[in-house]
């Protein structure tokens, strides 16, 4: 079973650019999230779907981030302008249950963002 | 508003030690917790989910309990070898549809 890519892995950018980052889950899974991690911290969640729609996007900072799941299964993540601070990893997961019963999630290898 | 610590933030131990990992979380109304493993530049393995009713579960050399009312879980590894190296995160669930709240996670070396 193939898992949870993202692309690309390494982006480095100057501040004030824009990036995009792409996911595609497992097969069937209904839920993706999008977290951010920074270096020495544990993941952050930004963003959760359940199929095409938003479950959850309380910690997104919207005037900078936006995000999108095409058709249910792939999901785009976009930093337009991006800061210093949003130097870090950006992690994409997906689970086969709702979100709501909390189970097992699988995690991508994650996209590593460097703004200078 | 939970919030997940985990001490200590690094451990190093020679080959073949047991070991104990810990983590707190300061709301107790969880549905699960689950235990990772995140090796450097990669992305995070679940280890072990532990539903709230369940007190302990076992996988392999690893061991992971959850004590609710006290808002703690340990994570147990019996005879630790150099390929155990790597940061353990823990990671509560809320009820009510709460998302997972993560620890900054314990970073281990084990020495041959």
């Amino acid at each position: 079973e193939a898992g949870v890519a993202q692309s690309p892995r390494y982006k480095i950018i100057e501040k004030r650019q824009s990036v995009a980052f792409w996911c595609n889950p497992i097969s069937g899974h209904a839920t993706l999230y999008w977290y951010q991690q920074i270096l020495g911290q544990g993941p952050k969640l930004l963003i959760q779907f359940q199929n095409n729609g938003v479950v959850d996007d309380s910690q997104l900072p919207k005037d900078r981030f936006s995000a999108e799941r095409l058709k249910g299964v792939d999901s785009t993540l976009k930093i337009q302008p991006a800061k210093l601070e949003d130097s870090a990893v950006y992690l994409c997961a997906s689970s086969s249950g709702t979100g709501q019963t909390g189970n097992t999630i699988y995690f991508g290898e994650g996209s590593w963002l460097t703004v200078v | 508003k939970q919030e997940v610590t985990q001490i200590p933030a690094a451990l190093s131990v020679p080959e073949g030690e047991n070991l104990v990992l810990n983590c707190s979380f300061t709301d107790s109304a969880i549905y699960n917790l689950q235990w990772f493993r995140q090796d450097p530049g990669k992305g995070l393995t679940s280890l072990l989910l532990i539903q709230s009713s369940q007190r302990e579960q076992t996988s392999g050399r690893l061991n992971a309990s959850l004590d609710k009312s006290s808002g703690r879980s340990t994570l147990y590894i019996a005879a630790s070898q150099p390929g155990d190296s790597a940061t353990y995160l823990c990671a509560a669930h809320g009820n009510y549809g709460q998302n997972f709240v993560f620890g900054p996670g314990t970073r281990l070396s084990v020495l041959p």
